[in-house]
This record gives C-alpha cells, sequence and structure tokens, in this order.
C-alpha cells in the first residue's frame, strides 16, 4: 500500500484555522470511515486526536475536528494554540486488515 | 491507567534476529488486539503487524510478511514481535499500541508504549 498524501508542512498564527488534508485512494480513504488522525509532538509519542472520520476520543479538545470528502481527509485546528505546534499523521484502514499512515505534517504555529 | 511497555531494542547485523516485547498493565489485555506500529528515523508512521484480542489472528504489512511473527501471551499480559532476516530498512522505533476495539478490531490505536529503539547495521 503507498502511504497517504499529506502536505508536508502547515502553519498559522495563534488564534486562526488551518486544515491538513490527506489524500487517499478509493482502497483506502474513499471506501472506509476508518480514518484517524495522530498527533505527535518531537520525541513523544503519537497521540488519537480523532478516529472514524469525525469522533474525538475523551480528553481531546473540541479545537480538533474532522471530516472526509470523496478520497481526502482532512483534520481542521482551530483557534490555534502554540502547544498545538506537532507532527500530524492520518492513517485509513485500507482493506485486507491493514492499515496505512499518511507521510506526515509540520504544524508550525508563527 | 493504561501502561505499554517495549524492551528487546538494540543493535543487531543485517540478516539477523531479534524479539521484541510489550508488557501491558491498566487494562484487560485479553480483551483487545494489539498492533506494532513504527516509525524510521526522521521518517513517518508505518503500521507493520496487529494481532487480535485472543491471538488467533494474525495480520501483518506486505514490507515485513514472512519476516515477523507477532505473538501474544495473555496470562502475562504481553505482546512480543520476533524479527527475522531484518534489513537496514527495519531500522525504527517500534511502537507496540492498543486498538480501541474491545473483542474485536476498531482500527485505531487509542494507547502507545514509548517505543523501542531497533537499529540494523553492520
Amino acid at each position: 500500500q503507498s502511504a497517504l498524501t499529506q502536505p508536508a508542512s502547515v502553519s498559522g498564527s495563534p488564534g486562526q484555522s488551518i486544515t491538513i488534508s490527506c489524500t487517499g485512494t478509493s482502497s483506502d480513504v474513499g471506501s472506509y470511515k476508518l480514518v484517524s488522525w495522530y498527533q505527535q509532538h518531537p520525541g513523544k509519542v503519537p497521540k488519537l486526536m480523532i478516529y472514524e472520520v469525525t469522533k474525538r476520543p475523551s480528553g481531546v479538545s473540541n479545537r480538533f475536528s474532522g471530516s472526509k470528502s470523496g478520497n481526502t481527509a482532512s483534520l481542521t485546528i482551530s483557534g490555534l494554540q502554540a502547544e498545538d505546534e506537532a507532527d500530524y499523521y492520518c492513517c485509513s484502514y485500507a482493506g485486507s486488515v491493514s492499515w496505512v499512515f499518511g507521510g506526515g505534517t509540520k504544524v508550525t504555529v508563527l | 491507567q493504561v501502561h505499554l511497555v517495549e524492551s528487546g531494542g538494540g543493535v543487531v547485523q543485517p540478516g539477523r534476529s531479534l524479539r521484541l516485547s510489550c508488557a501491558a498493565s491498566g487494562f484487560t489485555f485479553s480483551s483487545y488486539g494489539v498492533h506494532w506500529v513504527r516509525q524510521a528515523p526522521g521518517k513517518g508512521l508505518e503500521w507493520v503487524a496487529l494481532i487480535s484480542y485472543d491471538g488467533s489472528n494474525k495480520f501483518y504489512a506486505d514490507s515485513v510478511k514472512g519476516r515477523f511473527t507477532i505473538s501474544r501471551d495473555n496470562s502475562n499480559n504481553t505482546l512480543y514481535l520476533q524479527m527475522n532476516s531484518l534489513r537496514g530498512e527495519d531500522t525504527a522505533m517500534y511502537y507496540c499500541a492498543k486498538d480501541s476495539g474491545v473483542e474485536a478490531v476498531a482500527g485505531e490505536f487509542d494507547n502507545w508504549g514509548q517505543g523501542i529503539l531497533v537499529t540494523v547495521s553492520s
């Protein structure tokens, strides 16, 4: 399976909203409502932020939201804060009991 | 509180073997599937393998199929990854990650270990 496509970097000022795209194919993102997003601060462990496209785990800020259209999923961070600066990875079920991640997006808070 | 602790990493020569362990606590280990996910230095995440809650089903990424074996010991709350015929491209931080589904695979990784580094080099 090929990795999902994410922009290498996205930046925004505090308080702004940013959106990270995650483009797959009809064999993964387009076929399943099983897209998740992970936040990883430098040297730290990934943290689940969104699952099943739009759902937030308990404890995750409602500033984080997910969506999907066709073969592209998106993560939106509203009211950007300094603590949101991290790498973000999307992940999709890819069929035949396998998963594929995106290449990651570095979010910079200006 | 869920706690996952990997061990067994290190430096190994190409073609050799290594076995990773992941000790679990803070949840009913025998009720959840568990994955291995790896991250090469400076690179993104890659799903490696999944084992079902009872160990009856195992699934692998194409990149490791036939070389890696995932297993678990529910009596000791431990997950394993036997890695054979190691290659340079297997160099990575290896994380064990709990699946969120109870006695079923949900497909999201809701708790992660701190990771263990495996370096394949001569």
